[in-house]
Order: C-alpha cells, then structure tokens, then sequence
C-alpha cells in the first residue's frame, strides 16, 4: 500500500487553466507539503500543513492555493496556469513529533506540463 | 542563496569501490541532517541522517559524515552497486522537526 499517494502523476494542459493535484497519506503524520521541482532539479518547499493549519508559505503567487479537507489529504490547485509553473510537483508528508527520524515521504510527483 | 550546496552535478564510481556525496552547507543554525536517493520518475526516498550532537552515522553501506567547523557533511557507500545509481539529494533544517532546505542533487553512476 502506497504510503504517499498523488494524482495524477502527468498533467499537461494550456496555459491560463485551472488544475489540482491530489495528496494523500495513509501513515498518520501530522504535517504534510507540497514541494516544487523546477527545471535546475531544486526541490523547493511550497507550503506545509499541521493538523489543517497552513503555517507555511514560501513566497509562492497566490494562484496557487493548498486546500487539506482532512490532515491525510493536502490537494494543490493551481489557477491560471502560466509556462513557468511547468515543473515535477511532490507531496511529502512527516511527523514532528520526537519519534524516529522525522524525515519526509514523498510521493513519486507529478510532472506539470504547461503548453 | 543556496544555504546547502553540492558541488559536484555528478559522479561515476566502479562497483565494489567507495563512493563519496558532498554537501556543503552556510547556515550554521542547521543541525539536522538527511540524504535521500531518487530514481527517475519516482519521489525521493530517505536513506540515512544525523544530527549535530553526532559525527558519523552508519547504516549497512551507508556512512554519514558530518564536520561542523567546515559546514560540511559527506555519505559514503561501500561497497557501491550498479543498484545505487540515482540522485542523491542533502537537506539540513535548523533543529528537528523543522522545515528542511535541499540541495541540488548529485548524480552518482555506478559502473559494472
């Protein structure tokens, strides 16, 4: 079973569209992100979830928006896409409790192609 | 302003050799440290940390380095594998718990 799930893992469309790519955590951690991969391979932090709480937002335009229904679920909706937004988008999610590692699951992304 | 670097784009390495990733690092408040292996067309996925109370972590092949003076932490594989062929990413956040800052990868080429 997939720890970290994402769909849809390609996603091509116009520019000036609206999409979202879903998230989904089966491993109860209490805090989750969406990370950009741009075309240098930098994989930059976008915006975190705790416990349906945005506490971060990384200078990211507003046409993008989190929205977590549920602390298992943080979906990314992208408004008037533009050609720069193309990029490998991940979810990851983590506990910031004092257990384990702490490290990130991601998913395996989802390649945006903005024509 | 990259606060974790690693210098080197790529590497390629004999299998059964060593294989050394560098990662270079400027804010001297990081304290906690992971490298993670991605495949093509897959998400990264953890292999090894360490924090600042410590110098070296082992896991089976996998080494962990860190210099705190230099800012500067390495992972050694020995013996290397065709298998280990990947992108090896560094991240490093301020105290555990965090939010973590990555580099921008190396890719190691394991040669049969």
């Amino acid at each position: 079973d997939t720890a970290v799930s994402q769909t849809p893992k390609y996603l091509v469309t116009q520019m000036g569209n609206d999409k979202s790519i879903k998230c989904e955590q089966n491993l109860g951690h209490d805090t989750m992100y969406w990370y950009k991969q741009d075309s240098k391979k930098f994989l930059k932090i976008m915006f975190s979830y705790n416990n349906k709480e945005l506490i971060i937002n990384e200078t990211v335009p507003n046409r993008f928006s989190p929205k977590s229904p549920d602390k298992a679920h943080l979906n990314l909706h992208i408004n008037s896409l533009e050609l720069g937004d193309s990029a490998v988008y991940f979810c990851a999610s983590r506990t910031t409790h004092w257990e384990g590692t702490g490290e990130l699951f991601f998913g395996e992304g989802s390649r945006l192609t903005v024509l | 302003d990259q606060q974790v670097k690693q210098n080197s784009p790529s590497l390629s390495v004999q299998e059964g050799r060593i294989s050394i990733l560098n990662c270079d690092y400027t804010n001297s408040m990081f304290d906690y440290f992971l490298w993670y292996k991605k495949y093509p067309a897959e998400g990264p996925t953890f292999l090894i940390s360490i924090s600042s109370i410590k110098d070296k972590n082992e896991d089976g092949r996998f080494t962990v380095f860190l210099n705190k003076s230099a800012k500067h932490l390495s992972l050694h594989i020995v013996p290397s594998q065709p298998g280990d062929s990947a992108v090896y990413f560094c991240a490093a956040s301020k105290n555990y718990g965090q939010n973590f800052v990555f580099g921008p990868g190396t890719r190691l080429s394991v040669l049969p």
